[in-house]
Formats: C-alpha cells, structure tokens, sequence
C-alpha cells in the first residue's frame, strides 16, 4: 500500500539558515503530494501541494518539487525564521491507494534566535 | 468563520469510562475525519464519513464508533475507554472525498488521557 517517509527529528537550525525536510513515498499510479504544518498546542494546516509530477507547491518561502523519478517531495526554505519552528508533515493521497491520505511521522524543527 | 471545531480541548478518563467527542465544521464540507495522533506515528484514520448519512472503518476503528449527525456535525465515542486510547485526536473535514489535491482543514484537537 502507500507509504511515506520522511526523515527524522528533531531537526535544529539557527535564524537563517537553509531548512532541507526529506520526504520519500511508496505509491502506485499518481497520487497528490502534500506538506502539512503543525504549530505548538494547534491542528495541522495546509502549507504546500503539489498534483502532478514536476509541479512545485509553494508558501510563505518553503517549495517541494513533486519528483516522480525519485518518489520524492522535499520540503525546503531558504531562511528560516524562529516563527517556523513546528512540526512538518508530509503526506500523500490518491493514485491507485485511493483517497485516504497516508501521513509521515513528522519532523520537529528548532529555529534558535 | 471558525472552520472546525473540537470540544473537549483535554479530558482524563478512569479506564472503563465512556466519552464523546464533538466535532463541528462550518464549511459546508461533505467529508469529515477522525484520526488519532501518537508520538512518532504520524495520524492516523479512525473513521471517516464520504458524505451526511454515511461512516466507514479506517485504518484504527477497534474501540470506537462514530456518529454524523448532519453535514456540520461528526462525533466520536470511545464506549469503554483503554489506557491505549491515551492520545491526542483530531477531527477534519474537506469538500469531498475523491477530489484531486483534497486538502484537509483540521480543528485544533483533543488530548485524551485514560488512566
């Protein structure tokens, strides 16, 4: 079945500092890909998608490239803020895995001043 | 506009205790969520309802039933409750069930501990 699999935290950077999130998924046909975001004490929120291969999703700084080759998405920013600290899901839904969305088990990221 | 709204925001429970979570959105959405989230696992689905009058098992149903009493509305119940049912729960809703790129819209969750 489909799978995702991002890699594991938690993840420290400091203010302005280049943020790389490795996401990979196991998925038949042509699923959507998507990075959700979730905030301290808080739900998670949509931050990026992406449909089809090749297309990027992009918001508030951060872009994940949908690479078909490689089954991947990785999330990235170019300088992150302290704000950012949160905890980055990577998800997947659709192809032939129908319509539930399967998530990863997330990354904490630190953003120290 | 408050979008999806979940209440109780904690509750501790003896084992062998009922409870229901509430779960309401405003969007007109036709398809609502149930999931569980635990350290390192990701959410997980408990169950889900496609549409107003219909529910189905996801990935992690044993120990729960669920209720959609209308479009807005989606509650769970935990009839007996389990240390292992210790989590924290999220309720969710999006437009419909098959769309492409179907974001989900989450509420702000529960965290449940059965002692």
């Amino acid at each position: 079945g489909n799978s995702v699999t991002q890699m594991e935290g938690p993840v420290t950077l400091s203010e302005e500092a280049f943020l790389t999130i490795n996401c990979t998924y196991t998925a038949t046909g042509y699923p959507s890909l998507f990075w959700y975001v979730q905030y301290p004490g808080e739900g998670l929120q949509l931050l990026l998608k992406a449909t089809k291969a090749d297309d990027k999703g992009s918001n508030k700084g951060f872009e994940a490239t949908y690479r078909k080759e490689t089954t991947s998405f990785h999330l990235e920013k170019g300088s992150v803020q302290v704000s950012d600290s949160a905890v980055y899901f990577c998800a997947l839904s659709g192809g032939t895995g129908g319509f539930k969305t399967i998530f990863g088990a997330g990354t904490r990221l630190f953003v120290k001043a | 506009n408050a979008g999806v709204t979940q209440t109780p925001k904690f509750q501790v429970l003896k084992t062998g205790q009922s409870m229901t979570l509430q779960c309401a959105q405003d969007m007109n959405h036709n398809s609502m969520y149930w999931y569980r989230q635990d350290p390192g696992m990701g959410l997980r689905l408990i169950y889900y309802s496609a549409s107003e009058g219909t529910t189905d098992k996801g990935e992690v149903p044993n120990g729960y039933n669920v209720s959609r009493l209308n479009k807005r509305e989606f509650s769970l119940r935990l009839e007996s409750a389990a240390p292992s049912q210790t989590s924290v729960y999220f309720c969710a809703s999006s437009e419909a069930l098959h769309t492409r790129g179907n974001e989900q819209f989450f509420g702000p969750g529960t965290r449940l501990t059965v002692l």
